[in-house]
């Protein structure tokens, strides 16, 4: 079935940037979608990518694909403690369902 | 304001009672789901719809029951069966298009303990 895995943690410098990964199993997928969760909150979507890309970049974000390795990335540039929080790759499956990785906590320290 | 709204925030529960947990989506959208958080395990699938009166388990639908009689409404009930019910439960709601984009709304959660 398919299968979707993120390291756990992550911890950086204010102002550095942050890079998380996120690698996959199912090649089928359309749609790779990353989400941000803060304590205690909803998952809110921060940018997803149509799988016939390679790169996508929105501000602070940039996402990169690798078909080939199903490897799946969110690097985020100039990281504020604001950004603090729990980052999901998903991805849409062949019969429409969204399968989530375990999340990344993210700890931006001062 | 179009959105997705779970109730209530916090839930306390007895052992052995059932309980029920609300989502209502004004979204218009198709396919609703309800996951279920536990620390360091990510999302898990419990149960999702992708059209009225039809729904279909998910991975860890054991203990748990829905019903989706509106397009609006799609309810949890976590029954006595269900062995660990302490946890933060997430409904999302998407347009449900196989291929397309099934960006997913979220509510805010729950969070049911068990006393």
């Amino acid at each position: 079935g398919e299968d979707v895995e993120q390291s756990l943690f992550l911890s950086v410098r204010e102002g550095d940037s942050s890079v998380i990964n996120c690698t996959y199993t199912d090649s089928s997928s359309t749609y790779l979608y990353w989400y941000k969760q803060e304590p205690g909150a909803g998952l809110q979507l921060l940018t997803y990518i149509f799988s016939n890309m390679d790169m996508k970049q929105d501000q602070r974000l940039t996402v990169l694909l690798n078909k080939k390795d199903k490897h799946l990335s969110l690097r985020i540039a100039d990281t504020q403690t604001g950004d603090s929080a729990i980052y999901f790759c998903a991805l849409s499956s062949n019969t429409g369902k969204l399968i989530f990785g375990q999340g990344t906590t993210l700890q931006v320290k001062p | 304001d179009g959105g997705i709204t779970q109730s209530p925030k916090y839930l306390f529960r007895k052992e052995g009672q059932n309980v029920t947990l609300s989502c209502e989506q004004n979204l218009n959208h198709d396919a609703m789901y309800w996951y279920r958080q536990d620390p360091g395990q990510g999302l898990r699938l419990i149960y999702y719809s992708q059209i009225v009166n039809d729904f279909q388990k998910g991975d860890i639908a054991e203990g748990y029951s829905v019903s989706r009689e509106k397009k609006e409404s799609f309810p949890l009930t976590v029954t006595s069966a269900q062995k660990n019910p302490t946890a933060f439960y997430l409904c999302a709601s998407s347009k449900d298009r196989v291929w397309g984009n099934t960006e997913a709304f979220f509510g805010q959660g729950t969070r049911l303990t068990v006393v």
